[in-house]
């Protein structure tokens, strides 16, 4: 079962306007952790924010900004004022324990955003 | 900040030759490395996950015997792809955890892209 969703494949958004990447996931542990990357087209990760399972206010960094529903289960990605740098692919990840007593990170399908003049 | 540097970033080689990619910790210790692929236009996909000293554990469906993982030290993780295949063609992207460092304790190098002709 996909642990992270991303229901958006593509957006297109205006130059200076909010955009919302959205972002559900599953687990039932009660301690885990919400990343976003953003891989431009060169391929390297850049990580962009956190957000601890336990954390009490959304995180903020930046222009990015992070709507965690905790209830809901969703970890949507809040970008104001884009700019044409910020078009990218972006990736919402969970951090989870596995088997073995590590933690790693599952991504989601991504989302391609493109920002237009 | 911590950084992974990551080598080579694109490699092209022969069917049926052996590849190997480096990846260092430059300013910290890098505990556990992730090994992640990444297919054209989809998400990361964890291969295996790597801590120092003992042999790797892989997810399910990735061969052990394809890419061979070695952690030997806390600053230096490498994959080797053995008898590549054009179908082994991919980006490969690892990431190093480590509490206390990184962004929230990941860091990823930049990324090989490998090209099996």
């Amino acid at each position: 079962a996909q642990k992270i969703t991303q229901t958006q494949p593509g957006m297109f958004v205006q130059e200076k306007e909010a955009v919302t990447l959205d972002c559900t996931y599953d687990t039932s542990d009660p301690s885990y952790g919400l990343f976003w990357y953003k891989q431009p087209s060169s391929g390297e990760m850049i990580f962009l924010i956190y957000q601890g399972s336990y954390d009490q206010q959304n995180a903020t960094e930046g222009r990015y900004s992070l709507n965690f529903q905790k209830a809901r289960k969703s970890a949507n990605l809040v970008i104001s004022a884009s700019q044409l740098g910020d078009s990218a692919m972006y990736f919402c990840a969970m951090r989870e324990q596995t088997n073995f007593g590590n933690e790693k990170l599952t991504f989601g399908t991504g989302t391609r955003l493109t920002i237009i003049p | 900040g911590a950084v992974v540097s990551q080598h080579p970033s694109r490699v092209i080689c022969k069917s049926g030759t052996s590849v190997k990619i480096e990846c260092r910790s430059l300013d910290f210790q890098a505990t556990t490395m992730f090994w992640y692929r990444q297919f054209p236009k989809q998400s990361l996909m964890l291969m295996a996950t790597s801590n120092e000293g003992s042999k790797a554990t892989y997810e399910q469906g990735v061969e052990k015997d394809k890419f061979l993982i070695n952690h030997a030290s806390l600053t230096l993780s490498t994959l080797t792809v053995t008898s590549a295949h054009p179908e082994d063609s991919s980006f490969y992207i690892c990431s190093a955890s480590s509490l206390g460092q990184g962004d929230y304790g990941y860091t990823f190098g930049s990324g090989t892209r490998l090209t099996v002709v």
